[in-house]
């Protein structure tokens, strides 16, 4: 079965750095693999998706990337703010539905 | 846009009781709604899958006669906790989705049985 994994549980890092995410799978390649940020008793909101022939996708200060051969996927936030402090989910595609990663919990510190 | 309502948001019960979570797409006809569960620091697990008009698809592992789910429109589903108890206690979250776009989720219920 497909496993995923999100490289820390927790990753803390100074204001205006770039955080770096990461997010592995063990099996097959997804069709395509999405980012999600979650807020303490919240639930999780959209930010980006990057599809398996893409190598990478941007939005804003977000980055993502998507390495089939490496089955991984790299999510950066560029000059960090402490409100980019959250939870970040990497979810792929699996038979039509999501499955979702553990998350890391980002918190950036001014 | 893309506003998904989920009702209510905190529920504390008594074991034994029944509970009803509604999950309703605002501005937007969902085709397929899911329902998911989240324990502390875990992972979102999929409870099950559901389109308009038919039963839902439940993962293994999820007992369909405990945990009900209605999706009679395009804009609302309910999911309701049969005879609770204490262990169902969690964190449980829809979202809803039209064709191949990003699910769109409600912001939760917490779930507490006493």
């Amino acid at each position: 079965s497909q496993k995923i994994e999100q490289n820390s549980e927790a990753l803390n890092i100074q204001e205006g750095k770039t955080a770096t995410l990461t997010c592995n799978y063990t099996n097959y390649s997804p069709a395509y693999l999405q980012w999600y940020r979650q807020d303490p008793g919240r639930g999780p909101v959209f930010l980006l998706l990057i599809r398996e022939n893409e190598k990478e996708k941007r939005k804003e200060r977000l980055k993502v990337t998507f390495d089939t051969t490496l089955k991984q996927s790299l999510f950066h936030i560029t000059a960090s703010q402490p409100a980019d402090s959250a939870t970040y989910l990497c979810a792929l595609e699996y038979n039509n539905d999501m499955r979702f990663g553990a998350g890391t919990r980002l918190t950036v510190k001014p | 846009g893309a506003v998904v309502s989920q009702h209510p948001s905190w529920v504390i019960c008594k074991s034994g009781t029944s509970v009803k979570i509604e999950c309703r797409s605002l501005d937007f006809q969902a085709t397929t709604m899911f329902w998911y569960r989240q324990f502390p620091k875990q992972s979102l697990m999929l409870m099950a899958t559901s389109n308009e008009g038919s039963k839902a698809t439940y993962e293994q592992g999820v007992e369909k006669d405990k945990f009900l789910i209605n999706h009679a429109s395009l804009t609302l589903s309910t999911l309701t906790v049969t005879s609770a108890h204490p262990e169902d206690s969690s964190f449980y979250i829809c979202s809803a989705q039209t064709g191949d776009q990003p699910q769109h989720f409600g912001d939760g219920t917490r779930l507490s049985i006493l």
